[in-house]
């Protein structure tokens, strides 16, 4: 069972446009983590959020978590094809519980 | 130098032959995991690790063990390798008591013949 729900699965943009993903769920997280991989490589940690209705940004990236805990999105500002890779959240239920990756969106962008 | 490294990072290998995959750690954290990623698919836990002496199954562990040699070292092994295990296999690390941020390695591409 999937308990979290990424959207789009795959998104294919022009070098500057702005773009969306979601991470939705019908449980509640104590924080929600976000990763990128690159070809090739491992999934890398971009940011964590932890308070209902938190907005991170992280230059061009902005993440906020939803107010009851359950939903993330990601937003990309002016996307450049150095954003292009696997975009993942994971969720913590706090405690010695371990993480819930989401199914993951797929992101090209084109020059 | 890597915080999380695998070895090796490319294998091929004939169905029915036996395959260890090797992750080593200098983070100093006691959880490690092994995840498995095929296309479209993101990530699927094999098994994980909370200390030396704790080994639980993740959702796809059929066809797989593992071993925690020291809290550094975290081995999976394919008793009886298949075409289907065909993937990219990931071990990462994560600090006990927090939020469970995980620490990727490279990974190995095992491709199965």
């Amino acid at each position: 069972t999937q308990l979290l729900e990424q959207s789009p699965q795959f998104l294919s943009i022009q070098e500057g446009e702005n773009l969306t993903v979601y991470c939705n769920s019908s449980s509640v997280f104590s924080s929600l983590q976000w990763y990128r991989q690159e070809p090739g490589e491992g999934p890398v940690l971009l940011v964590t959020v932890v308070t209902g209705g938190e907005v991170k940004k992280l230059k061009r990236l902005t993440f906020q978590f939803g107010d009851a805990r359950k939903d993330s999105s990601l937003h990309i500002t002016a996307a450049q094809p150095g954003d292009t890779g696997l975009y993942l959240c994971a969720g913590h239920r706090g405690g010695y519980q371990k993480v819930t990756f989401g199914t993951g969106t797929k992101l090209q962008v084109i020059p | 130098d890597a915080d999380v490294t695998q070895t090796p990072r490319n294998r091929i290998t004939k169905t029915g032959k036996r395959i260890m995959l090797e992750c080593s750690q200098t983070k100093g954290h006691d959880r490690m995991y092994w995840y498995r990623q095929d296309p479209g698919l993101g990530l699927r836990l094999i098994y994980y690790s909370f200390d030396v002496k704790d080994i639980n199954k993740g959702e796809i562990s059929d066809g797989y063990s593992v071993s925690r040699q020291a809290q550094a070292k975290f081995s999976l092994s394919l008793e009886s390798a298949i075409p289907n295990q065909t993937a990219l296999y990931f071990c990462a690390t994560s600090d006990l008591g927090g939020r469970d941020e995980q620490f990727f390695g490279p990974g190995t591409r095992l491709t199965v013949l």
